[in-house]
């Protein structure tokens, strides 16, 4: 079945350490992205990719930098964690282009900066 | 870049009462418009997408949703909620250039039994 797969689901972190969040997905979509969730502010855009080896900035990009080294693999790096990087971080896979580009989410990954 | 309105942060409704979910977005050109449903510790699922044709499309679970390019919105209906139908519900909108979907802050709907 295809699916978005993220790793790890929860992960406490301290301030000043690398994150790495790992996406996974097998439905062999071009296009892939990273969101944060947090109360108030919805899903914010931080990076997206068009396919391997692409990344691009989002709205939110500051602090976290992106890899896209195969088609089925998104990662999402946190070089110098801060405590306001606490969050929910989900990432998705999308067709391209327009309607065809409805998202298919992972469960999430919780990240706590301590 | 294209963006999103949920003017509903919190909505409280009975069981078997109607409900309407108000969508507003800003998109300079043709807007595709999404409505996705995230349960508790999930990730979001797609409820029901637009892009053109019938402003009225149908989604899963009896939920239906209006589109009106003169009010730019895109509010999401249903006749009669059921207690499963709690959950927080997002609005999205992306554009035919492979641009990617911006979202709204979400409404937490609440059905009361």
């Amino acid at each position: 079945e295809a699916a978005v797969t993220q790793s790890p689901r929860n992960k406490v972190a301290v301030t000043g350490g690398k994150v790495t969040l790992s996406c996974n997905q097998t439905n062999n979509h071009n296009n892939m992205y990273w969101y944060r969730q947090d109360t108030g502010h919805g899903l914010r855009l931080i990076h997206y990719s068009y396919g391997a080896g692409s990344t691009e900035k989002g709205d939110i990009p500051d602090g976290y930098k992106a890899s896209r080294p195969s088609q089925e693999n998104f990662s999402l790096i946190l070089e110098l964690a801060t405590p306001s990087q606490t969050s929910v971080y989900f990432c998705a896979s999308g067709g391209t282009g327009g309607a065809g580009n409805t998202l298919y989410f992972g469960e999430g990954s919780r990240l706590i900066v301590v | 870049a294209q963006s999103v309105t949920q003017p509903d942060a919190r909505v409280t409704v009975s069981e078997g009462a109607s409900l309407q979910l108000r969508c507003k977005y800003s998109y300079s050109a043709t807007p595709y418009l999404f409505w996705y449903v995230q349960y508790p510790r999930q990730g979001l699922q797609l409820l029901l997408k637009y892009y053109s044709g019938d402003p009225v499309v149908q989604g899963v679970n009896g939920f239906e949703a209006e589109f009106s390019k003169s009010n730019s919105s895109f509010h999401l209906r249903k006749a009669s909620v059921h207690w499963s139908d709690s959950a927080v519900y997002f609005c999205a909108v992306s554009g035919n250039n492979n641009n990617a979907p911006r979202f709204g802050a979400g409404t937490k709907l609440t059905v009361k039994p």
